[in-house]
């Protein structure tokens, strides 16, 4: 059964970057492909991006010039990087896979615990 | 872009059958995904494809789609089911995700 996990500062100042790193277990990164998902305390879900088990990536239009997904398949993790944060990026933080019967209308069917990350000074 | 709209909120007594709506243009014409998600916990995938259910999803969670509605009914609805539910499709123009904003139920 693949699990995921997510890591990295739950406290990150602004203007700096946020980086953040998903554990994939139980199976391997290279046969599937992935996505960051965001929460904000009180809201709905925002899609961050998505990247292809062959590196092909996406982003989220309102966050594209700030983000960066990439895979580490050495060590079954996919990374997120966003930089120049404000406090609007204080959320939660979910990886999750792309479920592959329902492609290219992607659904998402596996997702880490999420972890927490507040901007602030 | 695409934009999918949900009620904030539905409530229902117990036993009684729950209709969560997602409304978009023609979102009969795309492939309409459901999440729960329980206070303090990550979302599950509870129907996509517009009506097909994950492994250990119960058959009390269904969904259906016509014109510019799509709808997920929950039937015998219990206490623990009171979660917020999200519709999601893709925007295939744009290539990008898109969320509903989340309709909350609660159970009397």
């Amino acid at each position: 059964q693949v699990q995921l996990q997510e890591s990295g500062p739950g406290l990150v100042k602004p203007s700096e970057t946020l980086s953040l790193t998903c554990t994939v277990s139980g199976g391997s990164i290279s046969n599937d492909h992935w996505s960051w998902i965001r929460q904000a305390p009180g809201k709905g879900l925002e899609w961050i991006g998505y990247i292809y088990y062959n590196g092909i990536t996406n982003y989220n239009p309102s966050l594209k010039s700030r983000v960066s997904i990439s895979v580490d398949t050495s060590k079954n993790q996919i990374s997120l990087r966003l930089n120049s944060v404000t406090a609007a990026d204080t959320a939660v933080y979910y990886c999750a896979r792309l479920l592959a019967v329902t492609s290219p209308d992607w659904a998402f069917d596996i997702w880490g615990q999420g972890t927490m990350v507040t901007v602030s000074s | 872009s695409s934009v999918v709209t949900q009620p904030p909120s539905v409530s229902v007594p117990p036993g009684q059958t729950a209709r969560i709506t997602c409304g978009g243009d023609n979102i009969a014409n795309k492939a309409v995904h459901w999440y729960q998600q329980k206070s303090g916990q990550a979302p599950v995938l509870v129907v996509y494809d517009d009506s097909a259910r994950p492994p250990g999803i119960p058959e009390r969670f269904s969904g259906s789609d016509s014109g510019n509605t799509a709808t997920l009914t929950i039937i015998r609805v219990e206490a623990g089911d009171e979660a917020a539910y999200y519709c999601q499709v893709w925007d295939n123009d744009a290539d990008h995700v898109v969320f509903g904003g989340g309709t909350k139920l609660t159970v009397l």
